[in-house]
């Protein structure tokens, strides 16, 4: 069965303190795997997407990776403004191309 | 700017009443979708839409019924089948469905039922 599981499900930092997001998937035919944003109340903002194992992204204070298996969401020295719930996408192949989501992770970070 | 644009932001139902969503994109995009959000769950698709009068049913389409007339517009309507139909529901578009999609997400509606 397809699966994306992320964690942890919540994660408390310091300002400056950083830290890893983990999202790992058991699906079949990967095409691609995303990160978004999602501030509370509102739909998610995108983030990242990467394609094939050994590939990185970066944005400001963020950067992807992913492996054959699993992908880290890297937080350096994060800022309150960084405080959001981070979602987890996979898009596997077939005629759907169907993008099954993780539950997310909350992430404060305090001042 | 060019987005999608959902309403209504809250919506309060009784039961046994359907109610319809909005949904309208200026990004020219084919593809639309309608995501359902609930609390410790990842989004979970109602019904996609490839081109304008054509639309499929994704995992819980069951109580949920669309209609794609124009290329900017995908209403979902909640039925009075959906059981349990208080969630957070999220409208999306892409380029097309085929290939590796990065999804644009609307602000999203939340529905209470009363």
């Amino acid at each position: 069965e397809d699966q994306v599981t992320q964690s942890p499900e919540a994660l408390r930092l310091q300002e400056g303190e950083s830290s890893s997001l983990n999202c790992s998937y058991t699906v079949s035919g990967l095409r691609g795997l995303f990160w978004y944003r999602q501030d509370p109340g509102k739909g998610p903002e995108f983030l990242f997407t990467l394609y094939s194992a050994g590939e990185e992204k970066e944005k400001e204070r963020l950067k992807a990776t992913l492996t054959k298996k699993e992908s880290f969401l890297h937080i350096t020295a994060p800022k309150p403004e960084d405080s959001a719930t981070y979602l987890c996408a996979v898009q596997i192949g077939g005629a759907t191309n169907k993008l099954i989501f993780g539950t997310g992770t909350l992430l404060a970070v305090q001042p | 700017d060019g987005g999608i644009t959902q309403s209504p932001k809250y919506l309060f139902r009784k039961e046994g009443q359907n109610v319809t969503l909005s949904c309208e994109q200026n990004l020219n995009h084919d593809a639309m979708y309608w995501y359902r959000q609930d609390p410790g769950q990842g989004l979970r698709l109602i019904y996609y839409s490839q081109i304008v009068n054509d639309f499929q049913k994704g995992d819980i389409a069951e109580g949920y019924s669309v209609s794609r007339e124009k290329k900017e517009s995908f209403p979902l309507t909640v039925t009075s089948a959906q059981k349990n139909p208080t969630a957070f529901y999220l409208c999306a578009s892409a380029p097309r469905v085929s290939g590796a999609n990065v999804l644009t997400f609307g602000a999203g509606s939340r529905l209470t039922v009363l």
